[in-house]
């Protein structure tokens, strides 16, 4: 069975440092992976996604996400984080039938 | 393009009476919605998913006489919490997804805002 594992419940950072959000998958084929943001009581906007092609996905507000089949990950990565950016990240990954399976997700704090 | 819209945002009900949160594509066909369930601080988990016109396949361990889902349109689903106890209180969260455009290929899933369901 397939599953996401986002093994840092929660992250800190300080505004204008980097950001990396670990994402760690298990499937038996090509996975379809996703990485979603939601803001407190919202729904989830979609940052990027990968399908297939280039390992390097560029998403909207800056984010970036690289697949890495060899370590069965998609580990999200922003250069300068913004107060804005404090929510709660999801991985997800597409299985059969078209349902997406989600990791446990990561609260991103944002120090002024 | 792609909204998902939920009503209401937020219900407060008392225990034994049932509550209905609607879902719907505002500009788009949406020929599979899925509900979704998540708890405070911890992740979405499926709850079933819906077919325009057929019944909805729910997830292991979900009720489906407690949560009736309804997709009578290819822009609205519903689920319907019956009999609500304190421990339905969550947020449930709807998505929609447009007709698959050929075989293997995939549809992005768009999320609805949420309903948060407290039950007293």
């Amino acid at each position: 069975a397939q599953s996401v594992t986002q093994p840092d419940i929660h992250i800190t950072v300080s505004e204008g440092a980097s950001l990396e959000l670990r994402c760690n998958y298990s499937y038996g084929a090509t996975p379809y992976l996703f990485w979603y943001v939601q803001s407190p009581g919202q729904g989830l906007q979609l940052l990027l996604k990968y399908f297939s092609g280039d390992t390097l996905v560029q998403g909207i507000k800056g984010f970036e996400a690289e697949f890495k089949r060899s370590q069965s990950s998609f580990n999200l990565r922003k250069p300068s984080v913004h107060w804005s950016d404090a929510a709660e990240y999801f991985c997800a990954l597409k299985a059969a039938g078209n349902k997406l399976t989600f990791g446990g997700g990561t609260r991103v704090l944002v120090k002024p | 393009g792609a909204v998902v819209s939920q009503h209401p945002s937020w219900v407060i009900c008392k225990s034994g009476t049932s509550v209905k949160i609607e879902c719907r594509s505002l500009d788009f066909q949406a020929t599979t919605m899925f509900w979704y369930r998540q708890f405070p601080k911890q992740s979405l988990m499926l709850m079933a998913t819906s077919n325009e016109g057929s019944k909805a396949t729910y997830e292991q361990g979900v009720e489906k006489d407690k949560f009736l889902i309804n997709h009578a349109s290819l822009t609205l689903s519903t689920l319907t919490v019956t009999s609500a106890h304190p421990e339905d209180s969550s947020f449930y969260i709807c998505s929609a997804r447009t007709k698959q455009a050929a075989t293997g290929s995939y549809n992005e899933q768009f999320f609805g805002p949420g309903t948060r369901l407290t039950v007293l």
